[in-house]
């Protein structure tokens, strides 16, 4: 079945460096979505991905999805304290609507 | 206008025993799906409905099933309550089936 692989696991960031979660698909993607979940809340979407080589930013997120679209990223600039939680990414096969969640990247936020 | 709701948002079962989620959709939405979410790990999927209909299943033992009702609203049942079934149970909603998903809180199962 489809695995949606993110690394890395954990991220711990000094207060205004920038950093970079990873996710790959075993699987061509026709999309995928990026949520955050903070400590004791629930995902809640940032961004959904769908063309080949797309970039996206919202303020100091940047979010790339692969040329062959089974990879993507996220990269925060200048890291701040709203930063910390969970980040995931999720893809959608072409042939389902499955939506698959990697394990997610875990920020905490030094400051 | 009210997001996905869950209830209830916790719940204390015993093994063996039979649970019953139920989420509320945001309104004009058409597609549910639910989750499970363990500690340390990402959402799995379990099942999802569109239209009342189940368009989706993940690698969940048949103790698990859900419908959707003509209102769109949602329930997950899971019979015969295993000790590893304890975890966050997330519902979320979407207007279509490939489109973002709005998440509820959450029900917390544990099962003792």
């Amino acid at each position: 079945g489809q695995q949606v692989m993110q690394i890395p696991q954990y991220q711990h960031v000094q207060e205004g460096e920038d950093f970079t979660t990873y996710c790959n698909s075993s699987t061509t993607l026709s999309n995928i979505q990026w949520y955050k979940q903070r400590p004791g809340g629930h995902p809640v979407f940032l961004i959904q991905l769908v063309k080949s080589g797309e970039v996206k930013k919202q303020k100091r997120l940047t979010f790339q999805f692969g040329e062959a679209k089974k990879n993507s990223s996220l990269h925060i600039t200048a890291t701040q304290t709203t930063d910390v939680g969970t980040y995931f990414c999720a893809g959608i096969r072409s042939n389902d609507y499955k939506l698959s969640f990697g394990a997610g990247t875990t920020v905490t936020v030094r400051a | 206008d009210a997001g996905v709701t869950q209830s209830p948002t916790h719940l204390i079962k015993t093994r063996g025993q039979h649970v019953t989620l139920r989420c509320s959709p945001i309104s004009g939405h058409k597609s549910v799906s639910w989750y499970q979410q363990v500690l340390g790990q990402g959402p799995q999927f379990i099942f999802q409905y569109y239209e009342k209909e189940e368009r989706g299943r993940g690698n969940f033992p048949d103790r698990f099933s859900a419908r959707q009702f003509p209102n769109y609203s949602s329930e997950l049942n899971v019979n015969a309550l295993l000790l590893g079934d304890s975890a966050l149970y997330l519902c979320a909603s979407s207007l279509d089936m490939n489109t973002e998903a709005f998440f509820g809180q959450g029900t917390r199962l544990t099962v003792v």
